[in-house]
């Protein structure tokens, strides 16, 4: 079992659409949780750290479920510009500051 | 604010020949620094990672070595190189950047690197 699953996708939704995305992991004393953004032949951008309270920022909501083991990503009023790959990101525990990557769902948004 | 250089941007090589990538950050001291490769459509692969001058942790073995000969540069090189050495290479820091809780990385642009 990969140690950060995504499903690879596409996703392949109408702009205004609300889209979510899961990811699984399974190391259960992760301790930190990242969302990054890839845009086709750039690099990972850090999109937003995943609090266990869950967190929002605009458009975009991270949620965490330590029980189930998986973190979300839910996008509302979906834009074409949020057409890109999220790369769902996990720190298992004493890994000091390595990321172990899942490999990515890819979004695109259609007019 | 903090910035991160990669260069160059992209490289083609013949196989067997030398190879030399540089990362430098700015606005920061004493950064974790990492380097990363990329296959086409696959995952990221943590290759090297280093947590000051002179220290280098190596994850996987390969023809690759890394070395940090200053605080804020980090440079990737390999004496030969092999057809399956292409790909997206990535530099990439973590700290303390403000706002940040110091475990989030940054990455730079990176190299296209083709092996032919």
């Amino acid at each position: 079992r990969k140690e950060v699953e995504q499903d690879p996708g596409p996703f392949n939704v109408p702009e205004g659409a609300t889209v979510a995305f899961n990811c699984t992991y399974s190391n259960s004393a992760s301790q930190s949780f990242f969302w990054y953004r890839q845009d086709c032949r750039k690099e990972p951008k850090l999109l937003m750290s995943v609090y266990s309270s869950g967190n929002e920022d605009g458009r975009f909501t991270a949620q965490l479920n330590r029980a189930s083991q998986y973190i979300s990503l839910l996008i509302r009023d979906s834009k074409l510009s949020d057409s890109a790959t999220y790369l769902c990101v996990v720190i298992p525990n004493n890994a000091g500051n390595m990321l172990t990557f899942g490999g990515g769902t890819r979004l695109m948004v259609k007019p | 604010s903090q910035t991160i250089h990669q260069w160059p941007a992209t490289l083609v090589q013949p196989v067997g020949s030398p190879l030399s990538l540089e990362c430098t950050v700015e606005g920061t001291s004493n950064p974790n620094l990492y380097w990363y490769r990329q296959a086409a459509g696959r995952g990221l692969q943590l290759l090297f990672y280093s947590v000051g001058i002179g220290q280098i942790s190596s994850e996987v073995p390969q023809n690759l070595s890394a070395s940090r000969p200053q605080d804020r540069q980090f440079i990737l090189s390999s004496k030969k190189l092999l057809l399956s050495d292409s790909g997206f290479y990535l530099c990439a820091w973590s700290g303390t950047a403000k706002g940040s809780r110091g475990n989030e990385q940054f990455f730079g642009p990176g190299t296209r690197l083709t092996v032919l």
